[in-house]
């Protein structure tokens, strides 16, 4: 089956500070997804990006469908970006999740 | 507004109980799924539906069981031949495009 890396595992940034995850998969997909796990569990849609480039106020996302790999930017961090983010590729039917980054922004 | 809806959010399950947990969602999404998340981990589909009276078994199967008898309701019964059980339970809906999560179920056994 399709498999899903991302890296780093953890990550630590000062308040203010830029960063970029990564997302690697192992064959062709049809919809990939970058997903906010917040500390009280709930995984927040922040794109839902198969190819192409998306923006959404300091967040903003690539995916390279040709070169299997999507990026997630993070601008002028918050401590509320804190948490763990998944990024997330369907095969066929269901959705294969990676094994995360988790963020942690200090004051 | 549309959404979906898991309940309850916190279960305690004795020893050899089964216990159900509910995901409903009124977003029309004819495909829903459960994952499963261990502590510090990833997510693992248990099972998934793609159409009402039908559903397949994901990865991690065993000791769960499911019903979709109607397009908004998907339960999982959580059943006695679970071993490990304590987890987090997340329930997704989805239709063409990406997927929508409710905010999922502790489930812990006493």
């Amino acid at each position: 089956g399709i498999q899903v890396e991302q890296s780093p595992p953890d990550l630590i940034l000062q308040e203010g500070a830029n960063s970029t995850l990564r997302c690697n998969f192992s064959d062709s997909v049809n919809n990939l997804q970058w997903f906010h796990q917040n500390p009280w569990g709930q995984l927040i849609n922040l794109f839902y990006i198969p190819s192409g480039t998306k923006q959404n106020g300091r967040l903003s996302a690539t995916t390279v469908a040709t070169e299997r790999y999507s990026l997630l930017y993070i601008s002028s961090s918050q401590t509320t970006d804190s948490g763990v983010y998944f990024c997330a590729v369907d095969g066929t039917y269901k959705y294969i999740f990676g094994t995360g980054t988790r963020l942690k922004v200090l004051a | 507004d549309g959404g979906i809806t898991q309940s309850p959010k916190y279960l305690f399950r004795k020893e050899g109980q089964n216990v159900t947990l509910s995901c409903e969602q009124n977003l029309n999404h004819d495909a829903m799924y459960w994952y499963r998340q261990d502590p510090g981990q990833g997510l693992r589909l248990i099972y998934y539906s793609q159409i009402v009276n039908d559903f397949q078994k994901g990865d991690i199967a065993e000791g769960y069981s499911v019903s979709r008898e109607k397009k908004e309701s998907f339960p999982l019964t959580v059943t006695s031949a679970q071993k490990n059980p304590t987890a987090f339970y997340l329930c997704a809906s989805r239709r063409g495009g990406g997927y929508t999560f409710g905010s999922g179920t502790r489930l812990t056994v006493v």
